[in-house]
């Protein structure tokens, strides 16, 4: 699986977008990009996945550049509570069972 | 439904005890997974299952540690004799027959070797 980088932690007014980049510049076609965070002593929670289209839920909205080579990931009003340590994670495509492999992802802190 | 279930929450034990943490996954879920986290390492794969059928043991430490899943709904991981240097939170996850990336964490098993 493509190794992915991310900043070691970010700072985000509360009530402001959340803005959490993640460059992946070995993808390869097959490969999807997955957005997990993980809430302090929490396990962590799937938030978002796509391959090479813009994508939203009712949690974040997921943008992949149109090399794939990097995306965002978007929290359009953080709260207190998205507090977290966020995963980008590069694997290749669903269906299979295969695991997910963990980098350090990037602490978010949401300020008041 | 209920979520991924472990037990126990908090394990203290001493150097050289056996240890049993326990999984249910989610109903219906095929794939379990369960991984170790500890503040050196981040988040480790240790072994994951596909149809109760270990498919990757290599990230499992040694062999004091050992993995079974006799049937759908349950899975243990256990480590003996354990050592100060298992202390760790281990998470248990499973995911569905269409995976599609999600993985379902558990609470997690927090656990601290004397």
């Amino acid at each position: 699986d493509a190794k992915t980088t991310q900043p070691p932690s970010m700072d985000c007014a509360e009530g402001r977008a959340a803005n959490l980049p993640c460059n992946h510049s070995t993808i390869s076609g097959n490969e999807y990009v997955y957005w997990y965070r993980q809430i302090h002593s929490q396990g962590p929670q799937y938030i978002i996945h796509g391959l090479k289209n813009n994508e939203t839920n009712e949690m974040a909205s997921l943008i992949i550049t149109e090399d794939r080579k990097s995306s965002t990931l978007i929290l359009p009003h953080a709260t207190l509570r998205d507090t977290a340590v966020y995963y980008c994670i590069v694997r290749v495509a669903a269906g299979s069972a295969r695991q997910l492999t963990f980098g350090s992802g990037t602490q978010l802190t949401v300020l008041p | 439904d209920a979520g991924v279930i472990q037990s126990p929450r908090h394990e203290v034990t001493e150097m050289g005890q056996e240890v049993t943490l326990r999984c249910k996954p989610i109903s219906g879920h095929n794939s379990l997974f369960w991984y170790r986290q500890t503040m050196m390492r981040g988040l480790e794969l240790l072994i994951y299952f596909n149809n109760n059928v270990p498919i990757d043991d290599s990230g499992m430490p040694e062999d004091r540690f050992s993995a079974k899943m006799p049937n759908a709904s349950f899975s243990t991981l256990k480590i003996q004799p354990s050592e100060p240097r298992d202390s760790a939170v281990y998470f248990c996850a499973s995911s569905s027959p269409l995976f599609t990336g999600e993985l379902f964490f558990g609470e997690g098993s927090r656990l601290t070797v004397l």
